[in-house]
């Protein structure tokens, strides 16, 4: 979706390196996510940001940080990278509707190898 | 706690037949659901969500899926299989008393021709 951009788009770096993975996105949505994908093991939630004051922890957040620089722009970095980081990122937006829950839109994806 | 499974790695189907793709849940709440597809090198596309109401929802590209309460099931559906289905389809459960989504582990869709 060209709504939500990802930086870089595939990116190899080596074990111990600082790497960030930048989001933007321009559908105007309070809501942002991080993601990753694994082969056999869907995706699972990295962080996730209801306002630019807010930040969560998702399900998998230890390894990573993440920086709500702007409504629109959502940073995933990784302090030191590993090998079993290695995976695909991605990045979501969603808007906020009370009492009800708005799907997410993606971004399209960094591929990230860790050597 | 909320959860969800696809219990199919791969669905294998011949173009023009009918094509179901299989997603069970387990939340504490209402569950809200959702199907999206993944095509090669692509971002996750949205196809469809239930939230309250009609147990028959349908989306888009000709899918539909069922809501299915007592059987804890949210299976997604199209009559008529084209080649251009093939991809990798992800359920997904929210629910009520939660904020985030939980995904399965996604279903690889083959039409052939």
């Amino acid at each position: 979706d060209a709504d939500v951009t990802q930086t870089p788009r595939n990116r190899i770096t080596k074990t111990g390196k600082r790497i960030m993975l930048e989001c933007s996105q321009t559908k105007g949505h309070d809501r942002m996510y991080w993601y990753r994908q694994d082969p056999g093991l869907g995706l699972r939630l990295i962080y996730y940001s209801f306002d630019v004051k807010d930040i969560n922890k998702g399900e998998i957040s230890d390894g990573y940080s993440v920086s709500r620089q702007a409504q629109a722009k959502f940073s995933l970095s990784l302090e030191s990278a590993i090998p079993n980081q290695t995976a695909l990122y991605f990045c979501a937006t969603s808007a906020a509707t009370t009492g009800s829950y708005n799907e997410q839109f993606f971004g399209p994806g960094t591929r990230l190898t860790v050597l | 706690a909320q959860s969800v499974a696809q219990p199919e790695d791969q669905v294998n189907v011949a173009e023009g037949n009918p094509l179901t793709v299989k997603c069970t849940y387990s939340v504490s709440g209402n569950p809200y659901l959702f199907w999206y597809v993944q095509y090669p090198n692509r971002g996750l596309q949205f196809l469809l969500k239930y939230i309250t109401g009609d147990n028959l929802v349908k989306g888009s590209y000709g899918f539909e899926a069922e809501f299915n309460k007592s059987q804890t099931s949210f299976h997604l559906k199209k009559p008529s299989a084209l080649v251009s289905d093939s991809a990798l389809y992800f359920c997904a459960v929210r629910d009520s008393g939660y904020s985030t989504l939980t995904f399965g582990k996604g279903t690889m869709l083959l039409v052939s021709p």
